[in-house]
């Protein structure tokens, strides 16, 4: 069955730590892979995205992502944490041929000043 | 430059009323989604256009929710004789071809 998987519903670091958020992905085809950011009573901001090539993506805000096809993993880092970042994120996964992109249930970040 | 727009941010109904939720997506986007968050749930996917035609709409929890959209622009999502259960926040997302989905503020419905 397709799935995406967060492991970690909450996560919390200091500002200026480094940060790495989880996702693995069970997909049958190829995978488009998003990670998105949510703040409190906002929509979902696309932070980066992954179709082909490079396997490490760089997006918004100083994040970027690994692509490891052999892991089923698609990591989000950010090197020093700010307090702005705390916020809800969300993995994302569809493919060429379908509309229908499955998300994980979330990780919620906290940042402790 | 204009992102999705979505009308009411706020909508409080009681329950039995029926709701139109609106949807602006980004010109020039020919896909259109609309997603349901449920607190302390993930995105639960409702109905995708493509254009003015949905060609799955199984998201949808039942017929009392149906979806239009017109000129291959605004969306419209309609919630007959709301229940409380179908108090969320209703996301609408607007993707280009890249498939990138870009996502609206929401409208968060309570129903009484």
């Amino acid at each position: 069955a397709q799935s995406v998987t967060q492991p970690d519903i909450h996560i919390t670091v200091s500002e200026g730590a480094s940060l790495e958020l989880r996702c693995n992905y069970s997909y049958g085809a190829t995978p488009y892979l998003f990670w998105y950011v949510q703040s409190p009573g906002q929509g979902l901001q696309l932070l980066l995205k992954y179709f082909s090539g490079d396997t490490l993506v760089q997006g918004i805000k100083g994040f970027e992502a690994e692509f490891k096809r052999s892991q089923s993993s698609f990591n989000l880092r950010k090197p020093s944490v700010h307090w702005s970042d705390a916020a809800e994120y969300f993995c994302a996964v569809g493919s060429s041929g379908t509309y229908k992109y499955i998300f994980g249930t979330g990780t919620r970040l906290k940042v402790l000043a | 430059g204009a992102g999705v727009s979505q009308s009411p941010s706020n909508k409080v109904t009681e329950k039995g009323k029926d709701v139109e939720l609106r949807c602006d997506p980004i010109s020039g986007h020919t896909a259109l989604y609309w997603y349901r968050q449920s607190l302390g749930q993930g995105l639960e996917f409702l109905i995708y256009f493509q254009g003015n035609s949905a060609p799955d709409k199984s998201g949808l929890p039942s017929d009392r929710f149906s979806a239009e959209r017109t000129g291959g622009s605004v969306s419209t999502l309609t919630i007959q004789r709301t229940q409380q259960e179908d108090s969320a926040v209703y996301l609408c997302a607007s993707s280009p071809r890249d498939r990138a989905m870009f996502f609206g503020p929401g409208t968060r419905l309570t129903v009484l």
